[in-house]
């Protein structure tokens, strides 16, 4: 079985601080992607990598970066954290490949900023 | 982009049906996706179905795809407390296996 793991189930961090969330994913994917949770909105995109070191911003980059320097390691990066980055964080990875592809999810982490 | 539209709640008795509804703008997907949320957990692939089919049935799931709308739906039938959830429909958005949700539906089982 697919298995992502995220570094912690829950996040409490202060407004200004630095936080990294990590995603890990043990299938060998070469996609890998950043959402975030909000009630009412759905999951909407972060980031997005479709290889080791190569990053994509999806739709909502702003106050965030990410780091991949290893196939199964994708890093989201708050530079600065900030109230209304309180939210729920999902990782997924997939395969590469044409027609019908399976994104794998992570429990996810919860983050609050105060 | 894509715009896909959900109603956010849904409740229903154990042993009826569910039908949770979705609607979006792009008509050019190839597959279009349902996922379940289930509480504390990330989300899982529940079923698909390939834009040229109308329907899809698998076991207690029907989906059904109206192209001329625009309209997914999932149907769930013999509704059970187990499906209490969040459930997402998804559509391809460009390269790199990238998927654009919908807001999510919560469905509510009561007994």
């Amino acid at each position: 079985d697919v298995k992502v793991t995220q570094s912690s189930r829950y996040l409490v961090k202060r407004t200004g601080e630095k936080v990294f969330l990590e995603c890990v994913q043990d299938m060998d994917h070469e996609n890998m992607f950043w959402y975030r949770q909000d009630p009412g909105l759905g999951l909407r995109l972060i980031y997005f990598s479709y290889d080791v070191k190569m990053k994509e911003k999806g739709d909502i980059p702003e106050g965030y970066s990410v780091s991949r320097e290893k196939k199964e390691r994708f890093s989201l990066i708050l530079e600065s954290a900030s109230t209304n980055q309180t939210s729920m964080y999902l990782c997924a990875s997939s395969l590469s490949l044409a027609g019908e592809v399976e994104q794998y999810f992570g429990p996810g982490t919860r983050l609050t900023v105060t | 982009g894509e715009d896909v539209e959900q109603s956010l709640f849904l409740s229903v008795r154990e042993g009826d049906s569910s039908v949770i509804n979705c609607t979006y703008t792009d008509s050019s997907s190839t597959y279009l996706y349902w996922y379940k949320q289930e509480p504390g957990a990330g989300l899982q692939l529940l079923t698909y179905i390939f834009s040229n089919m109308d329907m899809k049935q698998d076991q207690r799931l029907t989906v059904l795809l109206n192209k001329k709308d625009k309209h997914l739906s999932l149907r769930i039938a013999d509704t059970q407390t187990g499906d209490s959830a969040i459930y997402f429909c998804a559509f391809p958005s460009g390269t790199a296996s990238k998927l654009t949700f919908g807001t999510g539906t919560r469905l509510q089982v009561t007994l």
